[in-house]
């Protein structure tokens, strides 16, 4: 079984450029959540997608925006890149099931510096 | 909007001491999860705790839900370079379709 990936490991953008993070998700898996960790900090939920649709979004503006495809993957789009956007971008698979809350796998994470 | 406080912060000790570190909320919570990071990984989840009082072991690690479910504990015993890790608490599908809030974390370094 393999498990979540994500691509690229290291990116380093200048502000003002645009970003696209990709990840895969574990077989089985059916919906794709991106979070934000920060230097110091826990990582901060930005939205999941479930059947290629935002299913819940956290507190991050417009230029951030994501896709699912039809076999799960997903990607990240950051526009107008800001300094505070460097952070380690967080990719993590999980099965939605009728009423249920299933446990959620992590990648490994994409490291994005802006300078 | 639920606030996770995780103390303390940094942890650095020997290998072989014993430590607990805390995950406190004033919101209650239906369960709670801990996970580990390792330096380069995502989260791992460790733990769900879910009913009040809860004690759970996963070798040398103790997990601990309080009995108002507004706080947890994590203890390790005899420490290990292995242990070394930033460790985090989230209460699992908070606000809705399985999104996790992370606390800070603790990070932990556990030296030979």
């Amino acid at each position: 079984e393999t498990g979540v990936t994500q691509s690229p490991t290291h990116l380093i953008k200048t502000r003002g450029q645009q970003v696209t993070l990709r990840c895969s998700s574990q077989s089985g898996h059916n919906t794709v959540s991106w979070y934000q960790q920060a230097l110091g900090q826990g990582p901060q939920f930005i939205f999941q997608y479930y059947r290629e649709e935002e299913n819940g979004r956290g507190n991050f503006p417009p230029r951030f925006s994501g896709l699912q495809f039809p076999n799960y993957s997903s990607e990240l789009n950051v526009n107008a890149l800001e300094l505070d956007d460097s952070a380690l971008y967080l990719c993590a698979s999980s099965r939605t099931v009728r009423g249920g809350n299933n446990e959620q796998f992590f990648g490994p994470g994409t490291r994005l510096t802006v300078l | 909007t639920q606030l996770l406080e995780q103390s303390p912060q940094f942890l650095s000790i020997q290998e072989g001491e014993n430590l607990t570190v805390y995950c406190n909320s004033s919101s209650v919570f239906s369960s709670l999860q801990w996970y580990r990071q390792e330096p380069g990984e995502g989260p791992v989840l460790l733990v769900t705790v879910v009913t009040g009082g809860e004690v759970k072991k996963l070798k040398r690690l103790t997990f601990q839900f309080g009995d108002a479910r507004k706080d947890s504990s994590l203890h390790i015993t005899a420490a290990q370079p292995g242990d070394t890790g930033l460790y985090l608490c989230a209460p699992p599908g908070s606000g809705g379709y399985n999104k996790l809030i992370f606390g800070a974390g603790t990070r932990l370094a556990v030296h030979p």
